[in-house]
């Protein structure tokens, strides 16, 4: 079993600045990685799909890059409602299978 | 817009069955080019895939519930269902159904484009 490990755990910065976020797999998971947004109380929103591209109505200050095992989520310059958890997740080359990373939780410094 | 709603029991007794519904709406469990799919949330805890099915009555199931679990599509109602037997306290989370876009390229080959239309969760607590 794949297993990603998200880094750091919690990061704090403040509106305007610039995030990135890490996401590691376990072995080769090629760019079949996606990235979620969670905010309190709701349900797990799409960003990024296959690595790196940005799913439907989602900003262009999020960005997706990386392949193999190492990937990274980066928001350009913060805005207020990006404050949440950000999960990765990946799907297998055979059979579909897919996991979740433990998460990151970005919040305001 | 495709929406999906989940429903069920919100209390469920240890052994028992946990059994819940997803009703769609904007959309079709019989479209192709869909992988319908559960997802559950631990009280303040990550996410964890539980299993999916597609279109066409291909699932798949998490190695770590697969023993337990039973997907189902009911494309008449225009719902999919989940069901996890054998219950315990460890089972209480939140519970997601989802839509992702993805399907069979043929043979040992599919593609998968991300769960991007979810439920708005329903919470299952396991006690007596």
């Amino acid at each position: 079993e794949i297993v990603l490990t998200q880094s750091p755990a919690t990061l704090s910065l403040s509106p305007g600045e610039r995030a990135t976020l890490s996401c590691r797999a376990s072995q080769s998971v090629s760019s079949y990685l996606a990235w979620y947004q969670q905010k309190p109380g709701q349900a797990p929103r799409l960003l990024i799909y296959d690595a790196f591209n940005r799913a439907t109505g989602i900003p262009a200050r999020f960005s997706g890059s990386g392949s193999g095992t190492d990937f990274t989520l980066t928001i350009s310059s913060l805005e207020p409602e990006d404050f949440a958890v950000y999960y990765c997740q990946q799907r297998n080359n055979w059979p579909p299978l897919i996991t979740f990373g433990q998460g990151t939780r970005l919040e305001i410094k | 817009q495709v929406q999906l709603q989940e429903s069920g029991p919100g209390l469920v007794k240890p052994s028992q069955t946990l059994s819940l519904t997803c009703t769609v709406s904007g959309g079709s469990t019989s479209s192709g080019g869909f992988y319908w799919s559960w997802i559950r949330q631990h009280p303040g805890k990550g996410l964890e895939w539980i299993g999916h099915i597609s279109h066409s009555g291909s699932i798949y199931y998490s190695p770590s519930l697969k023993s337990r679990i039973t997907i189902a599509v009911d494309t008449s109602k225009n719902q999919f269902s989940l069901k996890l037997s054998s219950v315990t306290a460890a089972d209480t989370a939140v519970y997601y159904c989802a839509r992702a876009r993805g399907g069979s390229c043929g043979g040992d080959c599919y593609y998968y484009y991300g769960l991007n239309v979810w439920g708005q969760g329903t919470t299952v607590t396991v006690s007596s």
